[in-house]
């Protein structure tokens, strides 16, 4: 079954505002969480990633959260942009690097 | 670098033929993988090769066969196509052997069964 799931199947926001885009796993051997984004007609690009020994982690406007305790993820933009419209993938590792294993997704949609 | 390539970009397919996608990366990783994705769906795992040399099912590898020509080839074949392999196919690579365990992804094959 799916162990990696989003909460929410769409997401709309307004242009500078922050969007929170969330995945729970059900998986507590999971060790490795990477999110992904998929704009339309082409293939997943990274964003960010997290190891289950860390809790957050930051890049370049994007901030990924992990608790543990819930097996939830979340994925955080600031001040989002209209090219931060896409399909966003969270995946929880499986099998020490083999695998990814993907949720459905969550398309963020930015609003002038 | 060109990252991860594949070919072709389209295909469509009769039902009962066979065809094969191709996948290359040039990034020197040890680690391939083929996903399909359905339309709203996430991506489901086919085959990986953790590396040259070796080959593994993934999720959904029934109708599908791989083959790892060498570091830096991976090829999906479909011997007998069916309607229910209509998808998006993509191909990934990853160094997990650096402790990073991104995966790089192609831009696609989509690929029609009529």
């Amino acid at each position: 079954g799916e162990s990696v799931g989003l909460h929410l199947p769409t997401l709309s926001v307004q242009e500078g505002d922050n969007s929170i885009i969330n995945c729970a796993y059900s998986n507590s051997a999971s060790d490795y969480f990477i999110w992904y984004k998929q704009e339309s007609g082409k293939g997943p690009q990274f964003i960010i990633d997290i190891r289950s020994n860390m809790d957050k982690r930051q890049g370049q406007r994007v901030t990924v959260l992990l608790n543990k305790t819930v097996k939830h993820l979340s994925l955080q933009i600031a001040a989002t942009q209209p090219g931060d419209s896409a399909v966003y993938f969270c995946a929880e590792n499986l099998n020490s690097g083999y695998a990814l294993n993907f949720g459905k997704g969550t398309s963020l949609l930015v609003t002038p | 670098n060109a990252g991860v390539t594949q070919t072709p970009k389209f295909q469509v397919l009769k039902t009962g033929q066979s065809m094969t996608l191709q996948c290359a990366q040039d990034m020197n990783h040890n680690s391939m993988y083929w996903y399909r994705q359905d339309p709203g769906m996430g991506l489901r795992l086919i085959y990986y090769s953790a590396s040259e040399g070796t080959t593994d099912k993934g999720e959904v590898p029934n109708g599908y066969n791989v083959s790892r020509l060498n570091k830096r080839e991976f090829s999906l074949r479909l011997e007998s196509a069916a309607p229910s392999q209509t998808s998006v196919y993509f191909c990934a690579s990853s160094n997990f052997r650096t402790g990073r365990d991104e995966q790089y992804f192609g831009p696609g094959t989509r690929l029609t069964v009529t």
